[in-house]
């Protein structure tokens, strides 16, 4: 079965950087593209990023673009999640999830299975 | 400010139905099939439980039904049992330059 296990959140102070990543189990993670999406405390959910099965194709919102990069490493099932110039507000649980789209360039747009989430906390 | 906008709570008792709605404009919801629905319960991560509009993954009990008129989604649970007591989020890809909006969510609560 589908196992997505999100690791490397923690405490970061306002303008530090912070590396999450997302290791896939159970099905080929080298055909589908995958997500991140964030809930902050409280909260609801927030969509980050998707990056394409192959890695060619990468969609931000509007709200990282340009502070945080979404990449993966095919040969060790794992998706990452660069984060950068991190701010209070970008506080949250951020959980990785799957695509539905096979080979395709184009996401789904739909996020299926999920992690079980990383929280990161943005304090001085 | 959600910018897909869904009731706060909504509730219903065991064996009813109830309808969660979600309503966005013409550049998401009322233009894309690409609407999406997920059930989070406390604690837990959120589990997608219907995509395209009107498809259930597999596993996901055909007490759960999407549909879209216009700019508004809804998902229709028919005949409520406990276990669905839960937060629902909805989702939809939009043509704005963040791609993906969510709802606030709706609190189901099963009387």
């Amino acid at each position: 079965q589908v196992q997505l296990v999100e690791s490397g959140g923690g405490v970061v102070q306002p303008g530090g950087s912070l590396r999450l990543s997302c290791a896939a189990y159970g099905f080929t993670f080298s055909n589908y593209g995958m997500h991140w999406v964030r809930q902050a405390p409280g909260k609801g959910l927030d969509w980050v990023a998707v990056i394409s099965f192959d890695g060619s194709k990468e969609y931000y919102a509007d709200s990282v673009k340009g502070r945080f990069s979404i990449s993966r490493d095919n040969s060790k099932n794992t998706l990452y999640l660069q984060m950068g110039g991190l701010k209070p507000e970008d506080t949250a649980v951020y959980y990785c999830a799957k695509d539905s789209s096979d080979l395709q360039v184009v996401p789904s747009w739909w996020f299926g299975p999920w992690g079980q989430g990383t929280l990161v906390t943005v304090s001085s | 400010q959600s910018a897909l906008t869904q009731p706060p709570s909504v509730s219903g008792s065991p064996g009813h139905s109830v309808t969660i709605s979600c309503t966005g404009t013409s550049s998401d919801v009322g233009g894309y099939n690409r609407v999406s629905w997920y059930k989070q319960s406390p604690g837990a991560a959120p589990k997608l439980i219907i995509y395209e509009v009107t498809y259930r993954p597999s596993g996901v009990p055909d007490r759960f039904s999407g549909s879209k008129s216009g700019n508004t989604a809804s998902l229709t649970f028919s005949g409520l049992q406990a276990e669905d007591e839960a937060d629902y989020y909805c989702s939809s890809y939009s043509s704005s330059s963040t791609y993906v909006l969510f709802g606030g969510g709706t609190k189901l609560t099963v009387l």
